[in-house]
């Protein structure tokens, strides 16, 4: 199947630094991607949807100055959280799905670890 | 997107079929069923979707009522290493994906 990659796999970061996670697409173009965010034993929660060439849609309740989305081209999206603080520690996770081919589904990465000291 | 309820957990002998239900009675007429799962620390994996007729792949079988209301995902002959959160969703093509809070999984020696 399609191969979403994210980079890093685990970041440890101080407080009020900022940290970027990269999202790949390695075999197909995506012209959106998903980005969520996981906590500890809770499920995953949209947090925006990255449009190639144009502006996030966040959804209700997350900050779009704290969490700043760029889908620069049709293989990457980056997040990048700024001025971290230890409440954003938590998994985060993207996800694609193939423009041209597949059957629909969502293909995502294997997460990213923020922890926030 | 309409709404899933499923059990929170479940067990399963390995060797043995794990059936896994899932209900989604408000399911509009153009919305998918997706299954994923996620293990541990990892980012969910797609099993199998379908949108009225029975699929089946490498993985598992999706069996989809002829109401739509309700759906279970089969795998056939669990392994330990089958152990993981299960998400049973319904979306129309195209669009984020929702997850809910899954059934646990715990496939036993």
């Amino acid at each position: 199947g399609a191969v979403v990659s994210q980079h890093p796999s685990w970041v440890i970061c101080k407080s009020g630094t900022s940290v970027k996670i990269e999202c790949r697409s390695l075999d197909f173009q995506a012209t959106t991607m998903f980005w969520y965010r996981q906590f500890p034993k809770q499920s995953l929660m949209l947090m925006a949807t990255s449009n190639e060439g144009s502006k996030a849609t966040y959804e209700q309740g997350v900050e779009k100055d704290k969490f700043l989305i760029n889908h620069a081209s049709l293989t990457l999206s980056t997040l990048t959280v700024t001025s971290a603080h230890p409440e954003d520690s938590s998994f985060y996770i993207c996800s694609a799905r193939d423009v041209e081919g597949g059957t629909g589904e969502l293909f995502f990465g294997e997460g990213s670890r923020l922890t926030v000291l | 997107d309409a709404k899933t309820t499923q059990p929170p957990s479940m067990d399963c002998a390995e060797g043995r079929a794990a059936n896994l239900p899932c209900n989604h009675s408000t399911i509009s007429g153009n919305e998918y069923v997706y299954w994923y799962r996620q293990i541990h620390s990892q980012g969910p994996q797609y099993i199998i979707h379908g949108l009225k007729n029975n699929e089946t792949n490498e993985m598992a079988s999706l069996i989809i009522t002829e109401d739509r209301k309700s759906s279970t995902l089969i795998l056939p002959h669990a392994t330990l290493r089958d152990t993981a959160v299960y998400y049973c969703i319904v979306s129309n093509s195209g669009y984020a994906l929702n997850f809910g809070k899954g059934t646990s999984l715990l496939v036993t020696p």
